[in-house]
C-alpha cells in the first residue's frame, strides 16, 4: 500500500540553523500539506501545495518557512532560522485529487537547542 | 471561525469495556467533511474515517462506530469491546469543501485513551 514517506525522522539542530524536511507524498497525489504538533498539544495546519504553488497558509507560516517541490517526488518544508519554539513533530500529508481524505507521513521530530 | 472541541483529555479503562470520545464541532460552511485520526503512542497519524456533511448515516468498523448528527454539531467515536491496542490519541478534525479550498484540517485537541488489561 502506498504511503507518505519523511526523512529524517529525528533531527537536532543549533537555534538559528536552517533545517530542510523532506516528504516523498503517495505518487499520484496532487495536494501537499505540512502540519506541526508541539508536544502534547494538537495538530496545527501549516501550508497546503498545488500545482506548483502555495494554496493556503496559516499564521505559523511566516517568512522564515518556505516549501518547495524539487523535483517530481520530493516535498520539502525549509525553517530557515531555527528558533526554540519551532521544536515539534513536522507531518507532511497528501491527497489524491477529487478525494477529501489526507493520509500522513510518520512525521519528523524537530529539536532546536 | 471553524474549531473542533474534544473535551475530554483523557480516558482510561479497563479491556473490553465499550468507551465514547466526544467531538463537537463549530462551523459557517454548509458543506464540510468530518475525520478521526488515531496517533499510536509511535507518533503517526492514522486515518479512521471519513464523514461528509450530507451523510448522518451512522457507520460500524468492527469495533468501531461513529455516530454523526448536525443537530447537535457532533461527531463520537465509539469503540466496543477496547483493547489494549486501542491506547492512543484520538484527534477529531473539520475541513471545509467549499470551491477552491484545499481541505485543509482543523483539529481537535485529542483525547488520549488508556486501555488497561
Amino acid at each position: 500500500e502506498p504511503e507518505v514517506t519523511q526523512t529524517p525522522s529525528h533531527q537536532v539542530t543549533q537555534m538559528g540553523q536552517e533545517v530542510i524536511l523532506r516528504c516523498v507524498p503517495i505518487s499520484n497525489h496532487l495536494y501537499f500539506y505540512w502540519y506541526r504538533q508541539i508536544l502534547g498539544q494538537k495538530v496545527e495546519f501549516l501550508v497546503s501545495f498545488y500545482n506548483n504553488e502555495i494554496s493556503e497558509k496559516s499564521e505559523i507560516f511566516d517568512d522564515q518557512f518556505s516549501v518547495e517541490r524539487p523535483d517530481g517526488s520530493n516535498f520539502t518544508l525549509k525553517i530557515r532560522s531555527t528558533k526554540l519554539e519551532d521544536s515539534a513533530m513536522y507531518f507532511c500529508a497528501s491527497k489524491a485529487g477529487g478525494t477529501d481524505t489526507q493520509y500522513f507521513g510518520p512525521g519528523t521530530r524537530l529539536t532546536v537547542l | 471561525a471553524q474549531k473542533v472541541t474534544q473535551a475530554q483529555t483523557e480516558i482510561s479503562v479497563v479491556e473490553k469495556e465499550d468507551v465514547t470520545l466526544d467531538c463537537v464541532y463549530e462551523t459557517r460552511d454548509t458543506t464540510y467533511y468530518l475525520f478521526w485520526y488515531k496517533q499510536p503512542p509511535s507518533g503517526e497519524l492514522v486515518f479512521l474515517i471519513r464523514r461528509n456533511s450530507f451523510d448522518e448515516q451512522n457507520e460500524i468498523s468492527g469495533r468501531y462506530s461513529w455516530n454523526f448528527q448536525k443537530s447537535t454539531s457532533s461527531f463520537n467515536f465509539t469503540i466496543t469491546a477496547s483493547q489494549v491496542v486501542d491506547s492512543a490519541v484520538y484527534f477529531c478534525a473539520l475541513s471545509e469543501a467549499r470551491r477552491g479550498s484545499q481541505g485543509n484540517l482543523i483539529f481537535g485537541k485529542g483525547t488520549k485513551l488508556s486501555v488497561k488489561p
